[in-house]
């Protein structure tokens, strides 16, 4: 069975660091991209980015490009999203979600984590 | 970036009901749709790929149609569990945008 489990809820301070998780299992981590969505209170799904396992091959949508960064650890299966500096606009959930197919980004996500609420106030 | 464009925003509709919803793209996108169904508080759930390609375990009232930059979904038969948030989604060229979602209530 697919699974993606992600790590719990997070409250920090504006520019703090944060780096939450997505741990899978039940197939092969290295060959399906996993990206990760963002979705603020009350509002529509943002694409942030995608990450290829088995190279680590990263596309990042311009919005969010040198605001996270998107890593993955082969070893354990897991993908991250961390931020160096956390601002309160970064306030939202977060969600892995791995795509339908093996070695391609042009179908949809299948598979989704719970999500991660990250809140961020002084 | 690409734009994904839904309409209507939001609808009211009634159980046994026939809707429609609709997505375009600011450019060609060929096949490469997406539709997701999100209900409150939960993850979103992929219904139908590359536009009309079921999800495995998508009730058959839910069907998706297009090509290019016009797109549907449509609900043949409103259920009362169709209630949510519908949102297209173009995997043809990153980064890969959502449309802004339909709120369907029943």
């Amino acid at each position: 069975e697919v699974q993606l489990v992600q790590s719990g809820a997070e409250v920090k301070k504006p520019g703090e660091s944060l780096r939450i998780s997505c741990k899978t299992s039940g197939y092969n981590f290295a060959t399906y991209w996993i990206g990760w969505v963002r979705q603020k209170p009350g509002k529509g799904l943002e694409w942030m980015g995608i990450i290829y396992p088995r190279d680590s091959d990263t596309q990042y949508s311009p919005s969010f490009q040198g605001q996270v960064t998107i890593s993955v650890d082969k070893s354990i299966s897991t993908a991250y999203l961390q931020w160096n500096s956390l601002k309160a606009s970064d306030t939202a959930m977060y969600y892995c979600a791995r795509h339908v197919a093996p070695d391609t980004t042009m179908v949809g996500f299948e598979y989704w984590g719970q999500g991660s609420l990250v809140t961020v106030s002084s | 970036d690409i734009q994904m464009t839904q309409f209507p925003s939001s609808l009211s509709a009634s159980v046994g009901d026939r809707v429609t919803i609709t997505c375009r793209a600011s450019q060609n996108i060929e096949k490469y749709l997406n539709w997701y169904q999100q209900r409150p508080g939960k993850a979103p759930k992929l219904l139908i790929y590359a536009a009309s390609t079921f999800q495995g375990g998508v009730p058959s009232r839910f069907s998706g149609s297009g090509f290019g930059t016009d797109f549907t979904l449509t609900i043949s038969t409103l259920q009362p569990d169709d209630s949510a948030t519908y949102y297209c989604q173009q995997s043809y060229s990153t980064p890969h945008t959502f449309g802004q979602g339909t709120k369907l209530e029943i």
